[in-house]
Parts: C-alpha cells; sequence; structure tokens
C-alpha cells in the first residue's frame, strides 16, 4: 500500500520568507510525527498529533514553527520568517497506536 | 548532555567482519528502544527492536544494559549492503511517544 507521502520534496526560501510543508500519512494511521534533520545529525523530534489533537509541542524550536492537523489525516508543518539556520530536511513519520513508526521521504528545505 | 549518545564512526570493514555499534541514554526512565538504519539520502526505518533479554535477527543482535544504561546492535558477517547508518533510538518526549535519535554511526562496508 501507499507509504507517507511528503510534498514539496525540495524547498528553496529566502531568508524570511514562510513555507508550508505537507504529509500525507498511511492511511488510518492515528498518530504523526515531525521530525527536523540537520545535516551530519539525527533525527530531532519537533511535535506530535493523535488524530487532530496535537500532544505533544516541546520540540518546536521556536514560535516560527507550527503544525496543524484539522481533519487528524493531512499535517502541514509551516515555518514563518524562515532564517539560514532553519535549513535541514524535515521528516514526517506516522504510526498505529505502536511505536513502530514509518517515514516520509523528506522535505529538503534550504534558506538563502 | 545529548539524551542519546553514538559513537559517529565511520566504521570502515571489509565483507563478513563483525562490527558493534554502542549507544548510552541519558533517561533512566526509558522504557523503548530501537535500531534505526538510514541510508544516504532516505528515510530512517526501523531495523529492530531492543529487548531487555537481547534479541536476534539473522546476522543482527541487539542487548541493553539498564544499569549501564547501555544499548549495543551487533552485527555478523557484514554484507555490503549493509553500508549505511545506524541510529540508536529510545522512547521519549512529553507524551512518552517521541523517538529520540542519537547522531547515527555510519558503517562502510568495502569488498
Amino acid at each position: 500500500g501507499a507509504g507517507v507521502s511528503q510534498s514539496p520534496r525540495y524547498k528553496v526560501a529566502k531568508r524570511g520568507q514562510d513555507v508550508a510543508l505537507r504529509c500525507d500519512p498511511i492511511s488510518g494511521h492515528v498518530s504523526l510525527f515531525w521530525y527536523q534533520q540537520a545535516l551530519g545529525q539525527g533525527p530531532e523530534f519537533l511535535t506530535y498529533f493523535q488524530n487532530e489533537a496535537q500532544l505533544d509541542k516541546s520540540g518546536l524550536p521556536s514560535d516560527r514553527f507550527f503544525a496543524e492537523r484539522p481533519e487528524g489525516s493531512v499535517s502541514t508543518l509551516k515555518i514563518q520568517r524562515t532564517q539560514q539556520e532553519d535549513s535541514a530536511v524535515y521528516l514526517c513519520a506516522s504510526s498505529t497506536t505502536g511505536y513502530e513508526q514509518y517515514f516520509g521521504p523528506g522535505t529538503r528545505l534550504t534558506v538563502t | 548532555r545529548k539524551e542519546v549518545e553514538q559513537d559517529p564512526g565511520p566504521f570502515n570493514v571489509p565483507e563478513g567482519a563483525t562490527v558493534a555499534f554502542n549507544c548510552t541514554y541519558s533517561n533512566s526512565a526509558s522504557q523503548s528502544f530501537f535500531w534505526y538504519r538510514q541510508d544516504c539520502r532516505k528515510e530512517p526505518k526501523l531495523l529492530m527492536s531492543v529487548y531487555s533479554s537481547g534479541n536476534e535477527d539473522g546476522r543482527f543482535t541487539a542487548q541493553l544494559n539498564r544499569a549501564s544504561q547501555y544499548i549495543s546492535l551487533l552485527i555478523r558477517d557484514s554484507k555490503l549492503s549493509d553500508s549505511a547508518t545506524y541510529l540508536c533510538v529510545v522512547i521519549g518526549g512529553q507524551a512518552g511517544t517521541a523517538l529520540i535519535f542519537g547522531k547515527g554511526t555510519t558503517l562502510s562496508v568495502s569488498s
């Protein structure tokens, strides 16, 4: 079946622009996660949704980062006023109720 | 101190070698542990869970030492296809569902 999909796959933004990254989880997966992976580092947790409820946003690095999942399926991660340090791969993952998380291919964001 | 620490390597080994990766974690309350594998410019994928009693999956063996807060992964009879980054992972976060990753250990297997 279809896995987690993310769009766009690549995004170049000028510093100060707003960006929106989309995640389509595996159908029926209740849990959805966003991670940020900088070059040469492991992924870092950003936020977690159970259905439409955002239960953990402790990893969001600043108030410029905002995530939503209004209908409990598709999720959007928005970054306002992008900075160079926001350049990274943004990974979305989904799961049922267990701990195995299935990752999408990521969106590579480059802020110039 | 980072929650999960790994030696980043790289580990360069010939085919057929046995290689071991280690990882330490800081939160003694952590309950679930995993190894993920990440190929270059790809997404992470679950390799195996790590159980207190130790567990094996083919050529791969994972061990957990709760007293030392130490996790290991042993790969026997390395194959070229094992070349990847291996990420040590602990469950954490406020909701107890987030994957907390180490920086990863890079393995390169050569013929």
